[in-house]
């Protein structure tokens, strides 16, 4: 079956600091993999995405690279600010345009950025 | 583009009574949409796949007669909550995807408190 696993939290950065969040993924089939972030009180908004082997998605200052030999979706940012403040959540579907594309999250990971 | 919307956003019920939320795809057309359940600092568990004009399928050990999801048209998915109780409390987010795409997009949210 399909799983993800991010790093544990909480994360707490100060401001400009460089972030990494560690996502690892197992799948069957070929999986397009997101990153998604949470703000307070509110559903989730795609963040950026990747469909294949070596894409880069980015979006806002992060940037994620969708690595096949080790099966990884790391996010990153070189400068955080205080309104980077929320929940990210790593996740996989390995149904492109099928019926079901059901989405597979990880547990979430929350990053506090001090000003 | 691609705007979900998800009525109430907030609701207290008194236990025993029921609840529908609405979820809208305000600009695209939706033949799937998510119910997801998530518990405080925890991931998205899924509720069930919606498919427009037939029976919604539940993840393993969703209630489907307490859970009542119809999607009777492209744009709107309605879950009820049926004879709520306390443990229903929870933040309960759909997701509706872009017709032939893997694409999801996230409604806010729907805070549902049972007193």
């Amino acid at each position: 079956g399909n799983s993800v696993t991010q790093m544990e939290g909480p994360v707490t950065l100060s401001e400009e600091a460089f972030l990494t969040i560690n996502c690892t993924y197992t799948a069957t089939g070929y999986p397009s993999l997101f990153w998604y972030v949470q703000y307070p009180g509110e559903g989730l908004q795609l963040l950026l995405k990747a469909t294949k082997a070596d894409d880069k998605g980015s979006n806002k200052g992060f940037e994620a690279t969708y690595r096949k030999e080790t099966t990884s979706f790391h996010l990153e940012k070189g400068s955080v600010q205080v309104s980077d403040s929320a929940v990210y959540f790593c996740a996989l579907t390995t149904l492109s345009t099928g019926a079901n594309s059901k989405l597979t999250f990880g547990k979430g990971i929350t990053l506090s950025v001090r000003p | 583009g691609a705007v979900v919307s998800q009525h109430p956003s907030r609701v207290i019920c008194k236990s025993g009574t029921s609840v529908k939320i609405e979820c809208r795809s305000l600009d695209f057309q939706a033949t799937t949409m998510f119910w997801y359940r998530q518990f405080p600092k925890q991931s998205l568990m899924l509720m069930a796949t919606s498919n427009e004009g037939s029976k919604a399928t539940y993840e393993q050990g969703v209630e489907k007669d307490k859970f009542l999801i119809n999607h009777a048209s492209l744009t709107l998915s309605t879950l009820t909550v049926t004879s709520a109780h306390p443990e229903d409390s929870s933040f309960y987010i759909c997701s509706a995807r872009v017709s032939g795409t893997y694409e999801q997009y996230f409604g806010p949210g729907t805070r549902l408190t049972v007193t």
